[in-house]
C-alpha cells in the first residue's frame, strides 16, 4: 500500500522566500508528525496533529514557522521569511490512533531544504 | 547536554559480524523505545519498539532496555552488507507523542 507521501523532494529557497512543504499521510492515519533532521542529525520534532487539530506546536522554531492539516488529512508546513539556518530536511510521519499506539509512526521521504 | 546521547560512528564490521548499537538518556520518563533505520535520502524505517524494560527478539535484530541505567542496545546478527545504513534511536514518555532521537550512528558493513 501507499506510504507517506511528501512533496517536493527538494526544494531552493532564497534567503526572505517563503515556502509551503506537503505531506500526504498514509490513509486512515489519525496523527500526523513534522520532524526538522539536519544533516548528521537525528530528527527533531516539531509539532504533532491529530485529525486537524494541533495538539502539540513546541518544537517549532520560531514563529515563522506554521503548520495545518485543515481536513484531517493532509498537512503543510509552511515558513515564511526563509533563513539560512532553516536548510534541513523536513520529515513527516503518521501514525494510526492515538497516545498508546502513537509510537508507531511511518515517515516519509522528506523534503530537502536548502536556503541559499 | 542532548535527551540522548548516541555515538554517531562510524562503525565498520565485517559481514557477519555481531554488531552492537547504544544509546544513552537522561529523561526518566521515557518509556517506549525504538529502533529507526534510515538509508541515504530516505525517511527513516521502524525496525523495533520496546515498552520499557526488558528485551525484544526479531529475526537477526534484538532490542534490549534497561531503564534503571538509561541505557538501550540494538544488536544485530549476521550482519550484512544490505543493513550499512544510520540507526537512530528514539524514545517517548507514556501517553506522550513527539519521539526524541539520538543522533544515529553510521554502520558499514564490508563484503
Amino acid at each position: 500500500g501507499a506510504g507517506v507521501s511528501q512533496s517536493p523532494r527538494y526544494k531552493v529557497a532564497k534567503r526572505g522566500q517563503d515556502v509551503a512543504l506537503r505531506c500526504d499521510p498514509i490513509s486512515g492515519h489519525v496523527s500526523l508528525f513534522w520532524y526538522q533532521q539536519a544533516l548528521g542529525q537525528g530528527p527533531e520534532f516539531l509539532t504533532y496533529f491529530q485529525n486537524e487539530a494541533q495538539l502539540d506546536k513546541s518544537g517549532l522554531p520560531s514563529d515563522r514557522f506554521f503548520a495545518e492539516r485543515p481536513e484531517g488529512s493532509v498537512s503543510t508546513l509552511k515558513i515564511q521569511r526563509t533563513q539560512q539556518e532553516d536548510s534541513a530536511v523536513y520529515l513527516c510521519a503518521s501514525s494510526l490512533g492515538e497516545w498508546e499506539s502513537s509510537y508507531e509512526q511511518y515517515f516519509g521521504p522528506g523534503t530537502r531544504l536548502t536556503v541559499t | 547536554q542532548k535527551e540522548v546521547e548516541q555515538d554517531p560512528g562510524p562503525l565498520s564490521v565485517p559481514e557477519g559480524a555481531i554488531v552492537s548499537l547504544n544509546c544513552t538518556y537522561s529523561n526518566s520518563a521515557f518509556q517506549y523505545f525504538m529502533w529507526y533505520r534510515q538509508y541515504s535520502r530516505k525517511g527513516p524505517e521502524l525496525l523495533m519498539y520496546t515498552y520499557s524494560s526488558g528485551n525484544k527478539e526479531d529475526g537477526r535484530f534484538t532490542a534490549q532496555v534497561d531503564k534503571s541505567s538509561k541505557y538501550i542496545s540494538l544488536f544485530i546478527r549476521d550482519s550484512q552488507p544490505s543493513d550499512s545504513a544510520t540507526y537512530l534511536c528514539a524514545m517517548s514518555e507514556e501517553y506522550g507523542n513527539k519521539l526524541v532521537f539520538g543522533a544515529g550512528t553510521i554502520l558499514r558493513v564490508k563484503s
